[in-house]
């Protein structure tokens, strides 16, 4: 919903170059920040959590940071495996266990 | 490893049809929640509850009703379904001991015809 806006649509990389997924919120849904990954006929999973300012988490080979500053929680990592295709969703939690996905960013990563 | 278990996984009806989607946890969750999934519009919350006899409003509500029979059970009700219901609707628990992760379900996939 309005609460939180990642990277739009459908992004397409080549096997081995970097992946950095956008995502923005709203200031009131800081409490904490998820990624989840939807792979292809599967249902969503953890990827990574933060409600630490400034501080890397990675798992996986993604990370994120948290910047509350700039309300920002973007989703990197350093070269695209094609295992990575899925569907990733950005979710703060503004309020103890109510989750706010966001749209959906689906990663084709290419050979 | 968190189980959450949905029945029935697909399910046809018709404009107007009486349906009930299923969701069973058994790792002593507080909170279960209902999604639905379409494209374009991610994952949207139904319903969820914080325990048996509870329930509360999500973003999309209209046309659902939720039931909170036992910590485990949590069951979306779509009384008059219409055409608009057909997505993908997953069923979703957590709590604090689980650090607020919510665990899914395979999902069911609904058509309204």
């Amino acid at each position: 919903g309005d609460s939180v806006t990642q990277t739009e649509g459908l992004v397409t990389l080549t096997e081995g170059l970097p992946v950095m997924l956008n995502c923005t919120y709203q200031t009131a849904y800081s409490t904490f920040l998820f990624w989840y990954v939807q792979h292809l006929n599967e249902a969503p999973k953890l990827l990574l959590k933060s409600s630490t300012d400034n501080k890397r988490t990675e798992h996986q080979g993604f990370h994120a940071t948290l910047h509350k500053s700039s309300s920002s929680f973007h989703l990197q990592k350093s070269s695209a495996q094609l295992s990575d295709s899925a569907l990733y969703y950005c979710a703060p939690m503004p309020n103890y266990n109510v989750l706010y996905f966001g749209s959906g960013t689906k990663l084709t990563v290419e050979p | 490893e968190a189980a959450v278990t949905q029945s029935p996984r697909n399910k046809v009806t018709v404009t107007g049809g009486n349906v009930t989607l299923s969701c069973r946890q058994t790792n002593s969750h507080n909170y279960m929640y209902w999604y639905r999934q379409d494209t374009g519009h991610g994952l949207r919350l139904i319903h969820y509850s914080y325990g048996a006899g509870n329930l509360q409003i999500g973003d999309v509500p209209d046309g659902y009703k939720a039931t909170r029979t036992t910590q485990e059970d949590f069951f979306l009700l779509l009384e008059l379904a219409s055409p608009s219901q057909t997505s993908l609707y997953f069923c979703a628990s957590s709590d604090r001991d689980s650090k607020n992760t919510l665990y899914f379900g395979a999902g069911t996939r609904l058509s309204v015809l």
